[in-house]
Parts: structure tokens; sequence; C-alpha cells
């Protein structure tokens, strides 16, 4: 089984909300990923946890917070977004983080729209 | 430097062969990897090669890497109106962690 589920798949959401994505997986993989992907481009990097850590943030804006509660989920909070947010937000896991080479497994993603 | 490419289009008539090309700059990189991306979807994980490998094949995909000029080739036989995505490579590289340096995609169309 290499699937990764995330929720909601579509979200709307004005300038003044708060709202979270979640990403699951169970293949007991110890590294999962946050992406972002604007239509017909390839994903950006937005935080790497490895162990349940934050171990890269590529200097993503403070309006986006992520949290690993557990090695099997990983959210995103979203607050005060901009429209330029509007993407697709996609998760992902590997087995571990470095030291070769660990295949990134992808979720379908979240369409977010932010009006 | 960091630096994968990848031509924007390609066109092809069902049950031809597809060929999907890609060129990378960095010479410590060490996995390459092709995804594929449906409209509206996921990406989807299709292989992967390390980099002293010449060849990898599964099924009707065929995967090919020329180490001395960094092209990388994904062939895709007898190929089906199912194969119709944006084809992404991409390579990790110990330098950088191992996180993924992509290319920009390919769309493969297919004609009937």
């Amino acid at each position: 089984d290499t699937e990764v589920t995330q929720t909601p798949k579509h979200l709307v959401m004005g300038m003044t909300n708060k709202k979270s994505l979640k990403c699951e997986q169970h293949m007991g993989h110890r590294a999962m990923y946050w992406y972002k992907q604007k239509a017909k481009k390839p994903p950006e990097l937005m935080f790497v946890y490895s162990y349940e850590k934050l171990s890269i943030n590529e200097s993503v804006p403070s309006r986006f917070s992520p949290e690993c509660p557990n090695s099997s989920l990983l959210n995103l909070h979203l607050h005060a977004l901009q429209p330029e947010d509007s993407a697709l937000y996609l998760c992902a896991s590997s087995l571990n983080l470095g030291q070769g080479t660990y295949e990134q497994y992808f979720g379908p993603g979240t369409r977010l729209t932010v009006t | 430097g960091e630096d994968v490419e990848q031509s924007l289009f390609l066109s092809v008539r069902e049950g031809d062969s597809s060929v999907i090309n890609c060129t990378y700059t960095d010479s410590s990189s060490t996995y390459l990897y092709w995804y594929k991306q449906e409209p509206g979807a996921g990406l989807q994980l299709l292989t992967y090669i390390f980099s002293n490998m010449d060849m990898k094949q599964d099924q009707r995909l065929t995967v090919l890497l020329n180490k001395k000029d960094k092209h990388l080739s994904l062939r895709i036989a007898d190929t089906q109106t199912g194969d119709s995505a944006i084809y992404f490579c991409a390579e990790s590289m110990q330098d950088s962690n191992y996180q993924l340096i992509w290319g920009a995609g390919t769309k493969l169309i297919i004609k009937p």
C-alpha cells in the first residue's frame, strides 16, 4: 500500500478565515512533506518533517503553519491567506530522509482557492 | 548548478511509442525519477533509476540514462489514451540532502 490521503479535496476560504489541511499515511514513513503547486508548474517544496520534527522550512510565510502530531499525520494550518496562495497543496511521504534516496509518494492534493 | 530541463509538449499517436526526454546538469545527482500527473490529480511515482545504472524496464516503461550526456529518457510503449498526462523528471542530490529538483514537466498529448 503506497497511499497518502489528503482532506479536504477542495477548499474555498476567505482571506480572514482559518482552515487546516490534513494528510495521513500508514506506510510507516518517517519523513513527510508539504508542497505547493501552481497550474502547469512543478511542485515547490514548503516544509519537510523527519521523525515528527520540522527539518526544512523553505522560507514559507508564517501564514502557513505546519504541524506533525504523530508519525502518520501532517497538518497545514492556514490563516490570513492571500489570493496568490490559491494552488494545489500536495502532501508526500518517504521512508526516511537523506542518506540515499527514499522515493516520495504523493497524495491527491487539496485544491485551495482564496477569495 | 542545479537544473533539470524537459520539453513542454509531446504529441504521439495512440499505439505508437512515446519518448520523453530530460537533461540534468548536476554531476553529483544520484537518483532520477519520473512522476506522472493526470489533470486535477496528485503525482504518481512511475519509476526511478540510480545514476550508476544505464537502463530500467518495467512493463511498458523503459528508462534510459546516458551519464556522459546527463540525459534521461522515459519510453512508453504502445501509448494509450490513459497515458495522457504531464510527466515530470526529477533528480535528488546528496548535496541537497536528497531533496527533489524538478523539471518543468512534459505534457503528453495522445492523438487518435
